[in-house]
């Protein structure tokens, strides 16, 4: 969707190191949803972000909402091969509260 | 616990042919989509379904058509497959109280030859 980018399209990185991923709205974001798909496979959820300046974090994995900038970052701390995959961000840019629009991806590779 | 599930996973046809995939939700979650994913295009909204029999179009509906006469099945007809419909589909589900957290199925692999 032009309407969010995803940045970079694709990273590779050794493993051990830190990355981060950005998602950036033209539109006014009323939520911003980060899921992770691998090869083959469906979408996983993994946070849901609302408010400006709300972060979350699960395991190693932490977003961050800026919504000044109308931007998220998904930031991957001590990356591990498991990380591995496409991560895309979903956002409600229409504030109907009924359906999500997509950026285009970020395809994560993680090397041993 | 089944959650939704996608039926066939993959599936080969020929152009002009009709077919349909098949998805399943076991949540009773109000609402459903299908998107369709492909390489450039990312994930984009084909149908969305707000309840029983009430449908909407998304950002690429043409030549695809939807029905829900359950709540918890949501079928994507295409009605004469073209070889741009060569795609992974993907079932998604929500329930109407839980913000926009959407739940997806696994994908169907559809190739039009």
């Amino acid at each position: 969707s032009q309407e969010l980018e995803q940045s970079p399209q694709s990273l590779i990185v050794q493993e051990g190191k830190n990355l981060t991923i950005n998602c950036t709205s033209s539109k006014t974001l009323y939520g911003l949803y980060w899921y992770k798909q691998k090869y083959g496979e469906g979408l996983i959820f993994l946070m849901m972000l609302q408010k400006g300046g709300e972060e979350k974090s699960h395991e190693k994995i932490t977003a961050k909402l800026d919504e000044k900038k109308q931007q998220s970052s998904l930031h991957i701390t001590a990356s591990q091969p498991s990380h591995a995959g496409i991560y895309l961000c979903g956002a409600d840019i229409t504030n109907a509260g009924n359906m999500l629009t997509f950026g285009g991806g970020t395809r994560l590779m993680v090397k041993p | 616990d089944a959650g939704i599930t996608q039926s066939p996973r993959y599936k080969i046809t020929e152009t002009g042919r009709q077919v349909t995939l098949m998805c399943h939700q076991t949540w009773s979650h109000s609402y459903m989509f299908w998107y369709r994913q492909d390489l450039g295009h990312g994930l984009r909204l084909i149908y969305y379904s707000a309840a029983a029999d009430i449908t909407d179009k998304g950002e690429v509906p043409d030549g695809y058509v939807v029905s829900r006469s359950k709540t918890e099945n949501f079928p994507l007809t295409l009605e004469s497959a073209t070889r741009s419909q060569t795609s992974v589909y993907f079932c998604a589900s929500k329930a109407s109280f839980s913000g926009n957290t959407i739940y997806f199925g696994e994908g169907s692999w559809l190739t039009v030859v």
